[in-house]
């Protein structure tokens, strides 16, 4: 199955900042899947990133807020706008290859002081 | 909607203690099943996954099977170990979604396993 490579894997951010997370795939992957993570929580869903196209974005979460790159099939950017404490969080990518194999990064720490 | 209900936990056992973990499921169609580990401090990993009815998923001593006539995929593992410590995540894939298939997740189950 692909092996995802997600950077950074934290990182301590001023409020009012962005932060961009690229997550790299090893190989040729159709959807790519941004998620949230709060401490002790299961996964939300962002949005989902579909190659050549503008990403599909989950309810209460805003292309504004989140904007999304998916420029080819190995690779897609989740930006984090105008940070503020509520964004501190862990951020997820992941990828399906179709016929239900996803993979995950191994995340990003966010937080915003 | 689809849907996932997954045990609560925290789940604490004894070493070579037997485990099991609930999880049901509400789904139109026939969807694919997974469960998903996140050792502390760690990404999700995939555990293990079923496509269709009666089919059995097993990895690492663990074991879900796709039951359809009552829509659950029960995570067990025989003998727990410490190194088994986790939170556990049951997960379903639409597979009436076409080409946009995300995964419904579960809350998650921690599990602590004591020496």
């Amino acid at each position: 199955s692909a092996v995802i490579s997600q950077k950074p894997s934290r990182d301590i951010c001023q409020r009012g900042t962005s932060l961009t997370i690229q997550c790299q795939v090893d190989s040729q992957v159709t959807m790519m899947f941004w998620y949230r993570q709060q401490p002790g929580q299961s996964l939300t869903l962002i949005a989902t990133a579909n190659q050549g196209s503008e990403a599909t974005y989950e309810s209460g979460f805003v292309i504004d807020k989140f904007p999304i790159s998916r420029p080819n099939l190995t690779f897609s950017t989740l930006t984090v706008s105008n940070m503020s404490p509520e964004d501190s969080s862990i951020y997820l990518c992941s990828a399906s290859g179709g016929r239900g194999g996803y993979t995950f990064g191994s995340g990003t720490r966010l937080t915003v002081v | 909607g689809n849907s996932v209900t997954q045990m609560e936990g925290p789940v604490t056992l004894s070493e070579e203690a037997f485990l099991t973990i609930n999880c049901t499921y509400t789904a139109t169609g026939y969807p694919s099943l997974f469960w998903y580990v996140q050792y502390p401090g760690e990404g999700l990993q995939l555990l293990l996954k079923a496509t269709k009815a009666d089919d059995k998923g097993s990895n690492k001593g663990f074991e879900a099977t796709y039951r359809k006539e009552t829509t659950s995929f029960h995570l067990e593992k025989g003998s727990v170990q410490v190194s088994d410590s986790a939170v556990y995540f049951c997960a379903l894939s639409d597979s009436n979604a076409g080409n946009n298939r995300k995964l419904i997740w579960g809350l998650g189950t921690s599990l602590a396993v004591n020496p």
